[in-house]
């Protein structure tokens, strides 16, 4: 039962170079979803998809780009990584809107 | 953006105790589902609630709806060990307010042997 996938894991980026985060999802939903997660901040939506070939933005968007090509992908990118951006990222998927969500374990990502 | 509000923010309990952990909002939610987040680990759903006043019981754990769909609780009988984790609500929204959930901030639970 693989669910949601995240890949790379873990990933420390110097300022200014860029990234992309891979989600996979193997249940077939039409929505997914990025999110991160700070300390105290709790989780905050970047950027989210209802099907493929669409994107929308989410609470915190700027500085990251997102593509839905295929439907049980979902690419976050990092054009220009800044320390800011240092952060858990996750991935979630689901089947229709405001249905529970299946998440990913999360990629941690450094920015230094 | 419905703002969910979570308290306490942090719990340290013995195993054996009981324990509620709240979420509220001055926002009116469709339905309200709650999570548990291990370290190292995404948020696993543990249930949805949809019903306002709608009650579910998971073993332990009973989870209330508040009757006008703005609260909910999540209480813990007997925790144990394994209860320890960071617990999330998350309300989806009635308007077109987006198509994801809001999630509130978690209260961290640390239940000691």
């Amino acid at each position: 039962n693989a669910g949601v996938t995240q890949t790379p894991k873990f990933r420390v980026l110097k300022t200014g170079q860029s990234m992309t985060l891979l989600c996979a999802q193997d249940m077939n939903h039409e929505y997914m979803y990025w999110y991160r997660q700070d300390p105290g901040m709790g989780l905050r939506l970047i950027h989210y998809s209802v099907g493929e070939g669409t994107t929308a933005k989410g609470e915190v968007p700027d500085g990251y780009n997102v593509s839905r090509l295929k439907k049980q992908n979902f690419l976050l990118g990092l054009e220009s990584a800044a320390p800011s951006q240092t952060s858990v990222y996750f991935c979630a998927s689901g089947r229709v809107s405001n249905q529970p969500q299946h998440f990913g374990d999360g990629t941690r990502l450094s920015i230094l | 953006t419905q703002l969910l509000e979570q308290s306490p923010q942090f719990l340290s309990i013995q195993e054996g105790e009981n324990l509620t952990v709240y979420c509220n909002s001055s926002s009116v939610f469709s339905s309200l589902q709650w999570y548990r987040q291990e370290p190292g680990e995404g948020p696993v759903l543990l249930v949805t609630v949809v019903t306002g006043g709608e009650v579910k019981k998971l073993k332990r754990l009973t989870f209330q709806f508040g009757d006008a769909r703005k609260d909910s609780s999540l209480h813990i009988t007997a925790a144990q060990p394994g209860d320890t984790g960071l617990y999330l609500c998350a309300g989806a929204g009635t308007s077109n307010s987006g198509y994801a959930l809001n999630f509130g901030k978690g209260t961290s639970l640390l239940v000691t042997p």
